[in-house]
């Protein structure tokens, strides 16, 4: 079935320190890989995505990164701030249009 | 860019009563909108896909008559909570999107608490 593991479930960082989030995905039919990141009590915010024709994209301090063979792709993250800290979740797209989420990852950045 | 509203954005109900949580697209027509759910400290899990002008297509797991989907415009999903139970007290968020390959757009979500 369609799933995506998501790892590391927790992740604590001092400011200025790189994080780096991974996910394997199963449907190596999917194209599509977002990223979203969560603050308590709000809804998903999108950070960055990828599609499967490219495999880094870069957005100032964040980057995402994408290996179709392995099925894995990448959340990095650098010169963390406190205001990076929050539940991040990676997704790919599924076959019906909707989104896979993985299980979510709490950064905390220490100031 | 593209706008999903959701309300309400929080709501209490009692035991055995219904609730209608309604989602938008606001400036573009989406023939299908999603719904998840999500518990404390979990991940978003899809609920059912609602496509405009038919029958939605609910997850395993998730029952169809007591989650009512209606799906009746192509901007207006709305999600019914029926006979709600304390159990499914959680945070729903509706999502959207347009045409192609554009992203998936998030509703704000819908705190529900079911006493």
């Amino acid at each position: 079935g369609e799933n995506v593991e998501q790892h590391p479930s927790t992740l604590s960082v001092q400011e200025g320190d790189s994080a780096v989030i991974k996910c394997t995905y199963s449907d190596s039919a999917s194209n599509y890989f977002p990223w979203y990141k969560q603050e308590l009590g709000k809804r998903p915010q999108l950070i960055i995505d990828i599609r499967s024709n490219v495999g880094e994209k870069k957005d100032q301090r964040i980057a995402v990164t994408l290996n179709k063979t392995a099925k894995h792709f990448s959340l990095h993250i650098t010169e963390t701030q406190p205001e990076d800290s929050a539940v991040y979740f990676c997704a790919y797209g599924g076959s019906q249009g909707n989104l896979i989420f993985g299980k979510g990852t709490k950064l905390s950045v220490k100031p | 860019g593209a706008v999903v509203s959701q309300h309400p954005s929080w709501v209490i109900c009692k035991s055995g009563t219904s609730v209608k949580i309604e989602c938008r697209s606001l400036d573009f027509q989406a023939t299908t909108m999603f719904w998840y759910r999500q518990f404390p400290k979990q991940s978003l899990m899809l609920m059912a896909t609602s496509n405009e002008g038919s029958k939605a297509t609910y997850e395993q797991g998730v029952e169809k008559d007591k989650f009512l989907i209606n799906h009746a415009s192509l901007t207006l999903s709305t999600l019914t909570v029926t006979s709600a139970h304390p159990e499914d007290s959680s945070f729903y968020i509706c999502s959207a999107r347009g045409t192609g390959q554009s992203p998936l757009h998030f509703g704000n979500g819908t705190r529900l608490t079911v006493t």
